[in-house]
């Protein structure tokens, strides 16, 4: 069961673009999280939000918790290629329910 | 962070057989772990919640008799794919939390192909 909603599911850009993606479910969570992954290795967790209309930075990365918490965002800024890779949100609790991915592609 | 070690990382079967993926949690007690299967570029799916001691929860369209998952120990949980074949080729990962509503570590993932 596909409880997150990512979008958009691939996106590709240029070096120096900005880009946002989204998590969105109809279920309110007690937190959410955002990772990124490689190909042929785990994801590594990126960061963790709890509170609603949280918004969490993380160097060119900006994260936001929807006020609802049923939502979030993933922003980058001046994207470089070495932000390629998978990401994923998460949503914690009893089990652990993974988004549909967002396969990003920076292009130098 | 927790250590989450995955074995093997890669393993390559005649279809028929079957393969023991190992996870274990290093440094931690984890009290639940997960197995995920992931295609390419795709995201993660779970397959099923394990908790030490108890059977495996899996979630609809999981085969339990084919994905076995023994969880026998707070640091040791294993995924048997049992009468593999070929469309079971793909990357299964698991993850282990220490208590509910917890940061999840992942293992660093198996590529088992079927062949």
């Amino acid at each position: 069961t596909q409880l997150l909603e990512q979008s958009p599911q691939f996106l590709s850009i240029q070096e120096g673009e900005n880009l946002t993606v989204y998590c969105n479910s109809s279920s309110v969570f007690s937190s959410l999280q955002w990772y990124r992954q490689e190909p042929g290795e785990g994801p590594v967790l990126l960061v963790t939000v709890v509170t609603g209309g949280e918004v969490k930075k993380l160097k060119r990365l900006t994260f936001q918790f929807g006020d609802a918490r049923k939502d979030s965002s993933l922003h980058i800024t001046a994207a470089q290629p070495g932000d390629t890779g998978l990401y994923l949100c998460a949503a914690t609790g009893n089990q652990f329910y993974f988004g549909t991915g967002t396969s990003l592609t920076v292009i130098p | 962070g927790a250590v989450v070690s995955q074995h093997p990382s890669r393993v390559i079967c005649k279809s028929g057989t079957s393969v023991k993926i190992e996870c274990r949690s290093l440094d931690f007690q984890a009290t639940t772990m997960f197995w995920y299967r992931q295609f390419p570029k795709q995201s993660l799916m779970l397959m099923a919640t394990s908790n030490e001691g108890s059977k495996a929860t899996y979630e609809q369209g999981v085969e339990k008799d084919k994905f076995l998952i023994n969880h026998a120990s707070l640091t040791l949980s294993t995924l048997t794919v049992t009468s593999a074949h070929p469309e079971d080729s793909s990357f299964y990962i698991c993850s282990a939390v220490q208590g509910y509503d917890t940061e999840a570590f992942f293992g660093q993932g198996t590529r088992l192909t079927v062949v």
